[in-house]
């Protein structure tokens, strides 16, 4: 299936952790986004990748760190977890850098107890 | 300037009603208006989506309807079905690679 998946689904960790998010899509986008949804539902851009570059960068904490090793994989690293890090993170693709057209993963649940 | 503003937060409309979601926005430079849906455990799904050069889109029970003078744009969904009762999210962008979305209206069809 065509589509944009991330792992875990669910993530449950202890505060002062490390822990990694990865995502793939095989639709061949070439820019790739993790965004924030909280306990609100309000989704809040992260970061965005355009074939590996990084493009957007919003006011992040710099415990979260986004690698893409290629322009199908987007990874989300965070350290030093916090219990304000809970969470559903979502990855998401389009094609070309304009933010049209966007397709969300499943999400992760990152729990920080 | 970057805010799209979103209303009702909720809405319940009775099976086989019309479901109207709102949605003000003030950047000039935005371009592109989607609507996404988003079921509970799922991640958004693109459902519909206008450019400003038209005033209204519909694609089956789900129409945009868009007023570029007053800067709002609004989904309505005919024969509302319990099936459709989920999370909607408008967004807007241009100008620059940011998708901004509203704070989402939660629908809620009864049978």
């Amino acid at each position: 299936d065509t589509a944009v998946s991330q792992t875990p689904k669910y993530l449950v960790t202890q505060m002062g952790n490390d822990k990694s998010i990865k995502c793939e899509q095989n639709l061949g986008h070439d820019t790739m986004y993790w965004y924030k949804q909280d306990s609100k539902k309000f989704l809040k851009i992260m970061f965005s990748y355009n074939n590996k570059e990084l493009i957007i960068n919003e006011t992040v904490p710099n415990r979260f760190s986004p690698k893409s090793p290629d322009k199908a994989h987007l990874n989300l690293h965070i350290n030093s977890l916090e219990l304000g890090d809970s969470a559903v993170y979502f990855c998401a693709s389009s094609q070309g850098r304009t933010g049209v057209e966007q397709y969300f993963g499943p999400g992760t649940r990152l729990t920080v107890t | 300037q970057q805010q799209v503003k979103q209303s009702p937060q909720s809405l319940i409309v009775q099976k086989g009603g019309i479901s109207i979601i709102n949605c003000a926005y003030e950047n000039t430079a935005f371009d592109y208006f989607p609507w996404y849906q988003q079921f509970p455990g799922k991640g958004p799904a693109l459902l519909i989506a206008i450019r400003p050069d038209v005033s209204e889109k519909k694609e089956g029970r789900f129409t945009i309807s868009f007023n570029k003078s007053a800067k709002q744009f609004s989904l309505h969904i005919m024969d509302s079905q319990p099936g459709d009762s989920a999370t909607y999210f408008c967004a807007a962008t241009g100008g620059s690679e940011k998708l901004v979305f509203g704070k989402g209206t939660k629908l809620t069809v009864n049978p």
